[in-house]
C-alpha cells in the first residue's frame, strides 16, 4: 500500500463546477497535510495546509480533513480553465520530519 | 514571502561533465532543504534531504557520490551532478522549510531543467 494515494485522473469538470480531489494516507499518526498545485513544466506551489479535522477555506479552495478515516480532500469551487493542473497531496508522518507526496491528480477544467 | 530561487533555470551539458545547481531561500532561513527529480509525466521523486552544517541524507537508490549536496548556510544548498550522463537529464527541483515558521510547509524553487547530450 502506498503511503499517500491519489487517483491519477484525469478528472474533467466543466467551467464553473466544483472539482473534488481526494487523498488517503496510511500513517495514522500523521499531523500535517498539504495540497500543492503543479502546472505542466513548472514546480509545485503550496495552495493549502490543514492540521486539524474539519474544513479549511481559502477563497475558492476548501481543504477537508478526516483523521479517523485517514482522508483529506480539496474542493475547488467555480472551477476555471486556469485551475487545470496536477494537484499533489502531501502528508507529514507521525515523526513530523518527512513529507510524503502522492503521485498527483490531473485536473482538466473545460471552458 | 517564502520565496525559493534556483539557478540555473536550465542547463545543457556534455556527457561526462559536472553541473552545479544552486537553491536559495530568499526571505527566510532554511535549516532543511530537499532535492527532488521529476521525469516527464511522472511524480516527484525525493533524492535527498539537505541539512545545514551536516551531511545530506540520501534516499534509497540515489548515488551520493554522483549527486553531491552541500548545505553550507541557512539560505543556500547546492546539488552537483557529477559525470553527468544522458539518463541524468531531468527536471531538478529544490524545496525549503522555514526554520522559524514552526510548520512543515515546503516551498519549492522554480526548478532546473538539465539536458545531458
Amino acid at each position: 500500500q502506498k503511503e499517500v494515494e491519489q487517483n491519477s485522473g484525469p478528472l474533467s469538470v466543466p467551467e464553473g463546477a466544483i472539482a473534488s480531489l481526494n487523498c488517503t494516507y496510511s500513517d495514522r499518526g500523521s499531523q500535517s497535510f498539504f495540497w500543492y498545485r503543479q502546472y505542466s513544466g513548472k514546480s509545485p506551489e503550496l495552495i493549502m495546509s490543514i492540521y486539524s479535522n474539519g474544513d479549511k477555506e481559502d477563497g475558492r479552495f476548501t481543504a477537508q480533513l478526516n483523521k479517523a478515516s485517514q482522508y483529506v480532500s480539496l474542493l475547488i469551487r467555480d472551477s476555471q480553465p486556469s485551475d487545470s493542473a496536477t494537484y499533489l497531496c502531501a502528508v507529514n508522518g507521525a515523526g513530523g520530519f518527512k513529507t510524503i507526496f502522492g503521485a498527483g491528480t490531473r485536473l482538466f477544467v473545460k471552458a | 514571502g517564502a520565496v525559493v530561487s534556483q539557478h540555473p533555470s536550465w542547463v545543457i551539458c556534455k556527457s561526462g561533465t559536472s553541473v552545479k545547481i544552486e537553491c536559495r531561500s530568499l526571505d527566510f532561513q532554511a535549516t532543511t532543504m530537499f532535492w527532488y527529480r521529476q521525469f516527464p509525466k511522472q511524480s516527484l521523486m525525493l533524492m535527498a534531504t539537505s541539512n545545514e552544517g551536516s551531511k545530506a541524507t540520501y534516499e534509497q537508490g540515489v548515488e551520493k557520490d554522483k549527486f553531491l549536496i552541500n548545505h553550507a548556510s541557512l539560505t543556500l544548498s547546492t546539488l552537483t551532478v557529477t559525470s553527468a550522463h544522458p539518463e541524468d537529464s531531468s527536471f531538478y527541483i529544490c524545496s525549503a522549510r522555514d526554520s522559524g515558521g514552526g510548520s512543515y510547509e515546503q516551498y519549492f524553487g522554480p526548478g532546473t531543467r538539465l539536458t545531458v547530450t
